[in-house]
């Protein structure tokens, strides 16, 4: 079974800190995803990478980044947190950008 | 652009009252329909993939079906362990893009 493990279920942090978000996958999958999921608005991609060192910009970016250094590995980055970043957030994986993905438990985020 | 949409937003059922969820989808050449199960504070689970119309696939009480505009998930005599968000993606023809995701639907089965 593919196994998507991010690092924490839940984090409260303060207006403007600096917040990581962790996501290991162990299936070698060359695809990975962030998203955030709000009340009514679905799921939204965030950005995605397909290969190490990769990256592409999702539907909104905007007030975050994203690091892989390495294939099983890829980190979502709040440089400095605010409210409205307030969130349910998750991470998938692929084997192809439009295959099937798995997630991960999600990361549920308070922003005080 | 790839679109998705989700219909009820919200259904309630009781136990053992059949129904079907609707996914309605707009997509330059299709590549594939998805079907994921969420529970509350839990990722998506997958659940079906759909490649073309006419197919259907089966698991437990559910059955997903497709269609050239719409996919439908049917849920025969439902208990109340089946009450979870239903959410439907899928793949079009436009390179290594991502999936497109519907909103999803609620369902409630109230024993």
């Amino acid at each position: 079974d593919v196994k998507v493990t991010q690092s924490s279920r839940y984090l409260v942090k303060r207006t403007g800190e600096k917040v990581f978000l962790e996501c290991v996958q162990d299936m070698d999958h060359e695809n990975m995803f962030w998203y955030r999921q709000d009340p009514g608005l679905g799921l939204r991609l965030i950005y995605f990478s397909y290969d190490v060192k990769m990256k592409e910009k999702g539907d909104i970016p905007e007030g975050y980044s994203v690091s892989r250094e390495k294939k099983e590995r890829f980190s979502l980055i709040l440089e400095s947190a605010s409210t409205n970043q307030t969130s349910m957030y998750l991470c998938a994986s692929s084997l192809e950008a439009g295959y099937i993905q798995y997630f991960g438990a999600g990361t549920r985020l308070s922003v005080l | 652009e790839d679109q998705v949409t989700q219909s009820p937003e919200a259904l309630r059922l009781q136990e053992g009252e059949s129904s079907s969820l609707n996914c309605s989808y707009t997509v330059s050449g299709l590549r594939g329909l998805f079907w994921y199960r969420q529970d509350p504070g839990k990722g998506p689970e997958f659940l079906f993939t759909l490649y073309s119309a006419g197919e259907e696939k089966e698991k437990e009480r559910l059955k997903a079906t497709l269609t050239k505009k719409e996919s439908f998930l049917h849920i025969t005599a439902p208990k109340p362990e089946d009450s979870a968000t239903y959410l439907c993606a899928v793949r079009g023809n436009s390179g290594n893009t991502p999936l497109v995701f519907g909103k999803g639907t609620r369902l409630s089965v109230i024993a």
